[in-house]
Order: C-alpha cells, then structure tokens, then sequence
C-alpha cells in the first residue's frame, strides 16, 4: 500500500471546468511535490512545498495553482486547462531536514481533458 | 543541473535469466542516487538508494545495484527476473535543494 495517497485516480475534465486534485501524507513529512508526468516519460517537477511554504515553482501556468493547507495535505487547483494538460499528475513527500532522504510517490491522478 | 542518463530505452529479458540495467550520472561531488520502478498505471516506488559507504546496496524485490565512481555509473540488477518486474524503471539523483532528476527510463519486458 502507498503511504501517499492521492485523490480522485481518474479525472476527466472540459478546458472550462474548475477541479482539484488532492494529495495526502501521514509520514509526517514536511516537503510536499507534484509532478506532471506525459506518457513515456519521466516525471517533471512543477512545485515544492517546505513546512508548508511554496519554495519552488518550475515555471508552471497559473492554470495551475498549488495550495498547502497543513503539513499532511497538498492540493493543485486546476482552472480552464488545454488539451496538452493531459497526464497523470503525482504527488510526492519527503523529510527536508534529513539530508537527501527518497521522495515517496503516491499512484497519481490521471487527468485528461476534453 | 546535474543529469543522469539510461542509455535503454527498451530492454527484454526471459523470465528466471539474469537483468542488468544501465544508469550514468554526471560528474560532481557524491551524488545521493535512486531507483524507481513504475508499475502501468501507478506511481513510482523506491527500490532502493545510495548515499555514501558501501558500493553495493540492496533493495527491495531482490534487487541491487553497484555504484561505481570511476564509471559514473549505479546500475540496477537482478539474478532472475519474474514476470511481474515488467515494468518502467527510473534511475534518478538529487540536486540542490532536494530536488530529483530523472533520467528517461528504461522499459523492461519479460518474456514467458
């Protein structure tokens, strides 16, 4: 069983829609990541969250907007996406005070849009 | 940033032989390496990682890999392969500030 768990596993979506995806953790870890992964392909960083501060954003469309409620929850918000948004969303979490320790992965959102 | 490179992009082995896949990073001071497996269909799972000490660790699933500085390399094996490793493998290290780089993954396909 994943100790990250992410919510729903499939979302299907029109570019006008409004929707979240929701991840959680009860390692009590305090970084938080999503991912964008496209098919065949390695995931690519989009946001880190650090005790619950946005420390990294990779450039990412405000069509994407992250938010850290506590340190077990991640949410991306996602607003008047296109088509090329299509892809399975992970969140992952790790220990940031502990040097380089492994990001643990939930099984991802798969999101297409219409 | 510093890279890391799997050579296979596709790799197949029979099942119960012998599975050595490649990974080379780039230079720089000791890199904190990893090895991922994805499962069609779901997230990544940690096989195992390399820090520092001993140059062979294993993982989990009965594999292991060997880091090796003076190749640039941490390749990722396993004695006998079951039908159920058929998978998509991610070799990946840490940059500053936490942050991992992959690199393009190598899928396995087991024959019967």
């Amino acid at each position: 069983d994943t100790e990250v768990t992410q919510t729903p596993k499939h979302l299907v979506m029109g570019m006008t829609n409004k929707k979240s995806l929701k991840c959680e953790q009860h390692m009590g870890h305090r970084a938080m990541y999503w991912y964008k992964q496209k098919a065949k392909k390695p995931p690519e960083l989009m946001f880190v969250y650090s005790y619950e501060k946005l420390s990294i954003n990779e450039s990412v469309p405000s069509r994407f907007s992250p938010e850290c409620p506590n340190s077990s929850l991640l949410n991306l918000h996602l607003h008047a996406l296109q088509p090329e948004d299509s892809a399975l969303y992970l969140c992952a979490s790790s220990q940031p005070d502990r040097e380089y320790q492994p990001q643990h992965f939930g099984d991802g959102t798969r999101l297409s849009i219409l | 940033a510093q890279s890391v490179t799997q050579p296979d992009i596709h790799i197949t082995v029979s099942e119960g032989a012998s599975l050595e896949l490649r990974c080379n990073y780039s230079y720089g001071a000791t890199p904190y390496l990893f090895w991922y497996v994805q499962s069609p269909g779901q997230g990544l799972q940690l096989l195992l990682k390399y820090f520092s000490g001993d140059t062979l660790v294993q993982g989990i699933k009965g594999f292991e890999a060997e880091f090796k500085r003076s190749q640039s390399s941490f390749n990722l094996r396993k004695p006998s392969v079951h039908w159920s490793d058929a998978a998509e493998y991610f070799c990946a290290r840490y940059n500053a500030g936490n942050m991992l780089t992959f690199g393009g993954g190598t899928r396995l396909m087991v024959k019967p």
